[in-house]
């Protein structure tokens, strides 16, 4: 079965700090695909990155960065320099391979305080 | 470029009765997939229809249907509501097939089952 675990509820920092918000995944598929998305207060979910079970390289854009161990089933995600405006639930995702069900993480409210 | 479009954003019904809501995509993007969220199940998925076909269900029962029009276009229904209906329930649309592309979503339709 699979099963995404975002253990951090809630996190909260101040304006400058770095933070990180863990993502650990369970599946037995050697093709997957894990994702991170973005849910501010708004409400519209906004897709942040997409990665293959073949490709661990890390990856920045910016002040995001996402680190991938397939050793330890870890989808971390950084923010770096957080600012007010990175406020909101984050959600890390894992996809089975192409064509399968998606099965989304409780989310981690993230609150950047000024 | 339009984003993605759902109406209507707020519908208010009572158990029993069936609803339809609308989702229309980004210009050019065939994948369209939905997502029902809720305070206690989080994050679930529903369907996604790609170039009028249905290529994946979640786990929900046959209340819960959908479709998908030659321009793309996607109507999702569920019928004899029940009151664990309630939810925010959100489109999102892709370039091709779900695993492949940026998603984008749409701001979400919230429906209340009194």
């Amino acid at each position: 079965a699979q099963k995404v675990t975002q253990a951090q509820t809630e996190i909260s920092v101040v304006e400058k700090e770095d933070v990180t918000l863990d993502c650990v995944y369970e599946t037995r598929d050697t093709t997957y695909y894990l994702f991170w998305y973005k849910q501010p207060p708004s409400g519209e979910l906004v897709f942040l990155i997409r990665r293959n079970s073949f490709d661990e390289q890390n990856e920045i854009s910016g002040r995001y960065s996402w680190n991938f161990q397939k050793s330890t089933s870890s989808f971390n995600f950084t923010i770096t320099a957080s600012q007010v405006v990175d406020s909101a639930v984050y959600f890390c995702a894992l996809r089975r391979n192409y064509g399968q069900n998606f099965v989304f993480g409780p989310g981690t409210r993230l609150s950047v305080l000024p | 470029k339009a984003g993605v479009t759902q109406t209507p954003r707020y519908l208010i019904k009572t158990r029993g009765q069936q609803v339809t809501l609308s989702c229309s995509p980004i210009s050019g993007h065939r994948s369209v997939s939905w997502y029902q969220q809720t305070p206690g199940q989080g994050l679930q998925f529903l369907f996604e229809y790609f170039s009028e076909t249905q290529r994946n269900k979640g786990n929900f029962p046959g209340r819960f249907s959908g479709r998908q029009f030659s321009n793309s276009r996607s109507e999702m229904n569920v019928s004899t509501l029940e009151l664990g209906d309630s939810a925010l329930y959100l489109c999102a649309s892709s370039l091709a097939e779900l695993a492949v592309n940026e998603q984008f979503f749409g701001p979400g339709t919230r429906l209340t089952v009194l």
